[in-house]
């Protein structure tokens, strides 16, 4: 069965460094999306990208982040510049027309 | 914000139905359902979503009452398996694609 891939797992960066978190959508998927999860807390809506552009994205995402879909393969998401705070789970999603399908995320550790 | 609200927590018995409301009053004529699970901190996982039929597929049966204000999703034979917290989504068309918003969902605990 076809399944979003994220990597590494789980990340440890010092604060101030930039990290960039990679996912590898399912192949005919044209949606993609980034969410992230701090823990105890529910799943926020980070950003949805379409036709190689950013369709919508949250207050959470601000001009630190940033994606891309570099080689039409690939989907990441770039932090600049990483604070205590952006410490969490990031997941990654694509769909075609229905479901979305998530990814097993990244655990970001900021130090 | 999420368009649902769910009640926080519930228990069901190994091998009974778990039914797990959802309250979704605001949701637009056009809008779906959608139901996800996550269990410890993996990644969401798809269960099932509907506009406004009862729909059933291998995991689970959601049903939709006929004013689409509420929903109840349904697994039939509830294993340990299945504890996890249950999300209830109103996917939301934005922009030319669609935003799928978590709410606080259901932490669903099945007891042996």
């Amino acid at each position: 069965e076809p399944e979003v891939t994220q990597t590494p797992s789980h990340q440890v960066t010092q604060m101030g460094q930039e990290v960039i978190l990679r996912c590898v959508p399912i192949s005919n998927h044209l949606y993609f999306y980034w969410y992230r999860q701090i823990l105890g807390q529910k799943v926020e809506f980070l950003v949805s990208f379409y036709n190689n552009e950013i369709s919508e994205k949250s207050e959470i995402f601000d001009d630190q982040f940033s994606v891309e879909r570099p080689d039409g393969s690939n989907f990441t998401l770039k932090i600049r510049s990483t604070k205590l705070e952006d410490s969490a789970m990031y997941f990654c999603a694509s769909k075609t027309n229905t479901e979305a399908f998530f990814g097993q995320g990244t655990r970001l550790t900021v130090v | 914000d999420a368009k649902t609200t769910q009640p926080t927590s519930m228990d069901c018995a190994e091998g009974r139905a778990a039914n797990l409301p959802c309250n979704h009053s605001t949701i637009s004529g056009n809008e779906y359902v959608y139901w996800y699970r996550q269990i410890h901190s993996q990644g969401p996982q798809y269960i099932i979503h509907g506009l406004k039929n009862n729909e059933t597929n291998e995991m689970a049966s959601l049903i939709i009452t006929e004013d689409r204000k509420s929903s109840t999703l349904i697994l039939p034979h509830a294993t340990l398996r299945d504890t996890a917290v249950y999300y209830c989504i109103v996917r939301v068309a934005v922009s030319g694609t669609y935003k799928y918003i978590f709410g606080t969902g259901t932490r669903l605990k099945v007891l042996a």
